[in-house]
């Protein structure tokens, strides 16, 4: 089945311990994406990657770093959590043929404290 | 601030009403989709518009792009407790990036 697999589904850790939530897709996407969501904002691009090797900032990328060594894998760091980036995250991929067509994960709610 | 407006926030209405969502912006979308979004999980793409003045039907939903190609609205005809979730518009702008709009959430009740 084409998915795009996130991991962990839920998370709570404190302030400052590093983390890495990861992120891979099975349909041998070249485009990827992070997004956070938070209510009433929608979602929001933190991070994206147009191929291996090949990133760039989103519209909200301070205190996160990304990382594209493999198509299939698109981790998402944070090197150091702070309480204001308790949110749901959201990974989505999709192909040069159809770049309009995302495919989501499920999501994963990080809470900090 | 948002680069897409949707409307309204939130909206409830009785199995069988018909409903309708609104996303409005200042800045032209090449394409503009509609995603739908239960608990627990993550959008799931339900139409891309590309033309100015389009519309697409999916059964009972009917999907309409402004002719500016600033806007687009979302109506349910006869809505179905299965309805129930988090709506989400996105504009395709400069560069393929989507930007998308707060959501609107829907719940029919039953």
């Amino acid at each position: 089945e084409a998915q795009v697999t996130q991991n962990p589904r839920y998370l709570i850790t404190v302030t400052g311990k590093k983390l890495t939530v990861t992120c891979s897709q099975n349909m041998n996407h070249e485009y990827m994406s992070w997004y956070r969501q938070d209510p009433g904002l929608g979602l929001r691009q933190i991070y994206y990657s147009m191929n291996v090797e090949v990133t760039d900032k989103g519209d909200v990328p301070e205190g996160y770093k990304v990382s594209r060594k493999e198509k299939r894998n698109f981790p998402l760091i944070l090197e150091s959590p702070s309480p204001n980036q308790t949110s749901l995250y959201f990974c989505a991929s999709s192909s040069p043929r159809d770049r309009e067509c995302y495919t989501f994960g499920s999501g994963t709610r990080l809470t900090v404290v | 601030t948002q680069l897409l407006e949707q409307s309204p926030q939130f909206l409830s209405i009785q199995e069988g009403e018909n409903l309708t969502v609104y996303c409005n912006s200042s800045s032209v979308f090449s394409s503009l989709q509609w995603y739908r979004q239960e608990p627990g999980e993550g959008p799931v793409l339900l139409v891309t518009v590309v033309t100015g003045g389009e519309v697409k039907k999916l059964k009972r939903l009917t999907f309409q792009f402004g002719d500016a190609r600033k806007d687009s609205s979302l109506h349910i005809t006869a809505a179905q407790t299965g309805d129930t979730g988090l709506y989400l518009c996105a504009g395709v702008g400069e560069g393929d990036k989507l930007s998308f709009g707060a959501g609107t959430t829907v719940t029919v009740r039953a």
